[in-house]
């Protein structure tokens, strides 16, 4: 099975900071990655599909990047409506695997 | 608008069953994959089962393939998850979700499983 890495685990940023999170694949999975963001005590929303295509409503301070092994989610500027827990999916094949998450916090 | 409304959970001791559903509406039901997510209490997402729009093709996670059964009904707009074999790390609150990949997710069910 492919496994999903995502980095980092946790990370602090100042309002307006850029902010990047990873996910390394363990094979080619083309461009069949999601990003989601999942605030305390809610549904988890989807951001990203297909690697870098913005969910309608999404802000565009949200993007994606990547294809094959190595994707990236970037937050242009780091909001405090921006806390919560980034997580990727790979979902080209069964099982589709989530990354391990990364919680974003305001400095 | 898209709802997908999960209910059947509770608490249940180890080694019991449950069946989850998940009722559909908003939007053309057989036209979609669905798929079971769960997320156990203060940890990450993982991924249960994935049923096609025909429900011709499952997939499971090898943590619950040959003790879960996925299924729907397209013609009652329901999705079903039967949980046999109940184990304490199936606590979790279970999602059922929308497409490839999921775009709607339900307000989700608590599963807890206990002595």
């Amino acid at each position: 099975d492919i496994q999903m890495t995502q980095s980092p685990s946790s990370l602090s940023a100042s309002v307006g900071d850029r902010v990047t999170i990873t996910c390394r694949a363990s094979q080619g999975i083309s461009s069949d990655l999601a990003w989601y963001q999942q605030k305390p005590g809610t549904v988890p929303k989807l951001l990203i599909y297909a690697a870098s295509t913005l969910q309608s409503g999404v802000p565009s301070r949200f993007s994606g990047s990547g294809s094959g092994t190595d994707f990236t989610l970037t937050i242009s500027s780091l909001q405090p409506e921006d806390v919560a827990t980034y997580y990727c999916l790979k979902y080209n094949s069964a099982p589709w695997t989530f990354g391990q998450g990364t919680k974003v916090d305001i400095k | 608008q898209v709802q997908l409304v999960e209910s059947g959970g509770g608490l249940v001791k180890p080694g019991g069953s449950l069946r989850l559903s998940c009722a559909a509406s908003g939007f053309t039901f057989s036209d979609f994959h669905m798929t079971w997510i769960r997320q156990a209490p203060g940890k990450g997402l993982e991924w249960v089962s994935l049923i096609s729009n025909s429900g011709l093709n499952i997939d499971y996670a090898d943590s619950v393939r040959g003790r879960f059964t996925i299924s729907r009904d397209n013609a009652k707009n329901f999705l079903y998850l039967q949980m046999n074999s109940l184990r304490v790390d199936d606590t979790a609150m279970y999602y059922c979700a929308r497409g490839r990949p999921t775009g709607h997710w339900g307000q989700g069910t608590l599963v807890t499983v206990s002595s």
